[in-house]
This record gives C-alpha cells, sequence and structure tokens, in this order.
C-alpha cells in the first residue's frame, strides 16, 4: 500500500490566498519532509519535521505535525503564481526507506 | 556549480536495448538514490548506496543494475529495456545515512532522465 498520501489531489487558488495540503501516514516515523517539483524538474527539499516537533516555518511556509493522528499539513501563505508546482510528503514509515507520496498538485492564478 | 547533476537528460530508444543513466553529485554526501517517477507522478525508490555500499534494494527487477564507483558517483544501468521501464528517473544524495532509529537527512535531486522506451 501506499504510505505518505498527500490530499486533496489537486489545489486551484488565486494569487495572495493560502494553501493548505495534508499528508497522511500509517505507522510510526523519525521525521517527515516536505518537498516541492516544478514541472519537468527534480524535486526541491522544503522542511523536515522530526517526530518529536509539531510546528517549523520557512518563510512563507508553516508545517505541522500530529503524531497522534499521524498526518502533517503544510501551509503556504500568501501564495504566488511562482508556487505552482506539485508538492510531496516523504517518511520513513517503512523502516528507513524514504517512502513518498503521490503529491499535491497545486495552481496559483495571477 | 550543479549539486546532483545526472545525463542524458533525455534518452528514447527500442525495447530490447540496454541504456545507462549517469549521476555525479558534488556536495561531499555520503549517500546517493535512484527513484522512478511514473506517469502519476509516483515516486518509488529503487536503491540506495552509503559510501559505495548498497543499503536499499527494493523490488526492482534485475535487469536494473546500480553501480557505484566512488562516493560521488551512483550510474543506473538497465538491460533488455522494456516498455513499462518508460518513466522519468532521478538521482538524489543526502548526507550520510543515519540507521533505522533516526532516519534520513533531506534530499537533494538530479534534473531527471526521461526515459521513453519504443
Amino acid at each position: 500500500s501506499q504510505q505518505g498520501e498527500e490530499d486533496p489531489q489537486a489545489l486551484s487558488i488565486q494569487e495572495g490566498e493560502n494553501a493548505t495540503m495534508n499528508c497522511s501516514y500509517k505507522t510510526s516515523i523519525n521525521n517527515l519532509q516536505w518537498y516541492r517539483q516544478n514541472s519537468g524538474r527534480g524535486l526541491v527539499h522544503l522542511i523536515l519535521i522530526r517526530s518529536n516537533e509539531r510546528e517549523k516555518h520557512s518563510g512563507r511556509l508553516r508545517v505541522t505535525l500530529d503524531t497522534s493522528k499521524k498526518s502533517s499539513s503544510l501551509l503556504i501563505t500568501a501564495s504566488r503564481a511562482a508556487d505552482t508546482a506539485s508538492y510531496f510528503c516523504a517518511t520513513d514509515e517503512e523502516s528507513y526507506i524514504p517512502t513518498f507520496g503521490r503529491g499535491t498538485s497545486l495552481i496559483v492564478h495571477p | 556549480d550543479t549539486a546532483v547533476s545526472q545525463t542524458p537528460k533525455y534518452l528514447v530508444t527500442q525495447m530490447g536495448n540496454d541504456k545507462s543513466i549517469k549521476c555525479e553529485q558534488n556536495l561531499g554526501h555520503d549517500t546517493m538514490y535512484w527513484y522512478k517517477q511514473d506517469s502519476k507522478k509516483f515516486l518509488k525508490i529503487m536503491f540506495s548506496y552509503n559510501n559505495k555500499e548498497l543499503i536499499i534494494n527494493e523490488t526492482v527487477p534485475n535487469r536494473f543494475s546500480p553501480k557505484s564507483p566512488d562516493k560521488a558517483h551512483l550510474n543506473l544501468h538497465i538491460n533488455s529495456l522494456e516498455l513499462g521501464d518508460s518513466a522519468v528517473y532521478f538521482c538524489a544524495s543526502s548526507q550520510r545515512f543515519l540507521g533505522q532509529s533516526r532516519g534520513w537527512h533531506e534530499q537533494y535531486f538530479g534534473p531527471g532522465t526521461r526515459l521513453t522506451v519504443t
């Protein structure tokens, strides 16, 4: 089965709005990471949050982790057209193997 | 000053051929990875090397063989290519894998190699 599932699969918003995407997993993790992938490019690391952390910030990005619900969320505030990309969460819950979800496709309309 | 580079960027070949994809990182990382991303963007790890030692070897046909001549390079050789091998292949690197109890560091990805088998 596929771990690290993102939700929603697709998100379309206007510039300036906030975008929230979620990631769920099934067992236990050491850390959870979020990546961005622009069309035709490789993935770029955004934030790593450890299992003993609840929230991390990086610029306009805010990541939360709720280990009791086995879920994480990525919030992008004041979105820009340049934020248009696919966003993936990755966990190490399958033993130590990095496991990625299928991603959330975000479109920000100017 | 490219951190993780892959060659070629595009590879179009016929079924049955053998091809290689090369990957190099200049970040001084100890761990390197190969991933396959299908047309639905599902990204799945194939192999990982930690300082030239194979540490992850997922369920991949044995037509796929990784080779790490040194810790800065991880190449992927594919024999007898099949239509289903068409995908984008990504190389990545990270600092040394921390072990099963502590997980792994953030990964740096190459630009990908789009393989099309006809």
